[in-house]
């Protein structure tokens, strides 16, 4: 069954430091991924995905993400944190079950420092 | 903003009762997911519809039922609550064409109480 798991339930760091949120996936066939994040009182948001054809994925709000079969990876990125991305960050895999559905990791909740 | 709506906003009802939730999808959204989302926890996959039609289910008993109509709105229906249905419920609509690609974008959701 395919399934993602989120490292960290919670992630703290400084404004302008590194952001690393962790995701690894479990699946038997090229898997299709998905970032979302929520923001407090409000719907996810969809920061980027893969759909193999590229391992490096940019997303929005300057977030990045590498699919890295050999690991089974799919890290979240973003060079210098703001303020504005405390948040909550969700991975998701596409699983196709006679349609196409989502099963989310739990979650990680990132604070940022100032 | 996603274009998905959803009302109301949040609902307070006591177990037993029963109550419909509302999506209003993007315009050539063909296909609407519901999701609950517990406090702490990821959304879990409901059921699906597409072309007014459920064609996928997660793992949810028959008092969680649904409908999709045809001007792109949609009702998730619970029958018979529980303390456990408090939750946030979030629809997501997509086209329906790209499979395992297909973006799903959110309503910002409806926060359900059971008391």
């Amino acid at each position: 069954a395919q399934s993602v798991t989120q490292l960290g339930s919670h992630v703290s760091v400084s404004e302008g430091a590194l952001v690393l949120l962790r995701c690894n996936y479990s699946s038997s066939v090229p898997p299709y991924l998905f970032w979302y994040v929520q923001y407090p009182n409000q719907g996810l948001q969809l920061l980027l995905k893969y759909t193999s054809a590229a391992t490096l994925v940019k997303g929005i709000n300057g977030f990045e993400a590498e699919f890295k079969k050999s690991e089974t990876s799919f890290h979240l990125t973003k060079p210098s944190a703001h303020m504005r991305d405390a948040a909550e960050y969700f991975c998701a895999v596409s699983v196709s079950s006679g349609t196409y559905k989502y099963i989310f990791g739990t979650g990680t909740r990132l604070k940022v420092l100032a | 903003e996603t274009g998905v709506t959803q009302s109301p906003t949040h609902l307070i009802k006591t177990r037993g009762q029963q109550v419909t939730l509302r999506c209003s999808s993007q315009s050539g959204h063909n296909t609407v997911s519901w999701y609950q989302q517990a406090l702490g926890q990821g959304p879990q996959f409901i059921f699906q519809y597409y072309r007014e039609e459920e064609n996928g289910r997660g793992n949810f008993p028959p008092r969680f039922s649904g409908l999709q109509f045809p001007n792109y709105s949609s009702e998730l229906n619970v029958n018979a609550l529980e303390l456990d249905d408090s939750a946030l419920y979030l629809c997501a609509s997509s086209t329906g064409t790209s499979g395992g690609t297909d973006t799903q974008y959110f309503g910002p959701g409806t926060r359900l109480t059971v008391l």
